[in-house]
């Protein structure tokens, strides 16, 4: 199975900050990535399909990028909405595999 | 408006049985993979099973294999999930997903239902 592993597990951070969340697969999997939102008792949304797709919906402030063995989802300018738990999803190879999931926290 | 509903969780004892199901509606639910997802509490997603638009593909994730089925009916707008023997790290709130983009399977899910839990405990 393929591992993911972000980093980091916590961030604190303020309402303005940029921030960057990385997501690093144990094994290559092309641009088969995908970025999720979570808050506390919602299911995910999701954020960003092919790496860098961002939804239909999804501020622009959220891009995502990489390739391969390391990718990053980057949030520009936080916003007090954005204060959640984030997850990458590889569906390269199966089984689809979630990270660890990266908490974003406000300072 | 988009929406997949799931019901069937509840209490179980280990080695029991339980059928999820989940309707979806606003969409042509023939085109698109549908996946089912569970989070066990304060865990993060795992992705459990998944199908082909038109029934005929599936895979699940090790730990279920030979426990779990998932199906569909395209006639009910309906994905299902049978789980057998059950066991204590089986519970999880378990969400029907939908794969983005029609006839593709590894875009990731962009459609959620509000999920139904199921706890495993004697």
């Amino acid at each position: 199975d393929v591992q993911l592993t972000q980093s980091p597990s916590f961030l604190s951070a303020s309402v303005g900050d940029r921030v960057t969340i990385t997501c690093r697969p144990s094994q290559g999997v092309s641009t088969y990535l995908a970025w999720y939102q979570q808050k506390p008792g919602k299911a995910p949304k999701l954020l960003i399909s092919a790496a860098s797709t961002l939804q239909s919906g999804v501020p622009s402030r959220f891009s995502g990028g990489g390739s391969g063995t390391e990718f990053t989802l980057a949030i520009s300018s936080l916003q007090p909405e954005d204060f959640a738990t984030y997850y990458c999803q590889q569906l390269n190879s199966y089984p689809w595999t979630f990270g660890q999931g990266t908490k974003v926290e406000i300072k | 408006e988009v929406q997949l509903v799931e019901s069937g969780g509840g209490l179980v004892q280990p080695g029991g049985s339980l059928r999820l199901s989940c309707t979806a509606s606003g969409f042509t639910f023939g085109r698109f993979w549908m996946n089912w997802v569970r989070q066990a509490p304060g865990k993060g997603p795992e992705w459990v099973a998944n199908i082909k638009h038109d029934g005929s593909d599936v895979s699940y994730v090790a730990s279920v294999r030979g426990r779990f089925t998932i199906s569909r009916d395209n006639a009910r707008d309906s994905l299902y999930l049978q789980m057998n023997s059950l066991r204590v790290d089986d519970t999880a709130v378990y969400y029907c997903t939908r794969e983005w983009r029609p006839f593709y399977h590894d875009s990731g899910s962009d459609t959620w239902g509000q999920g139904t839990l199921v706890i495993v405990s004697s």
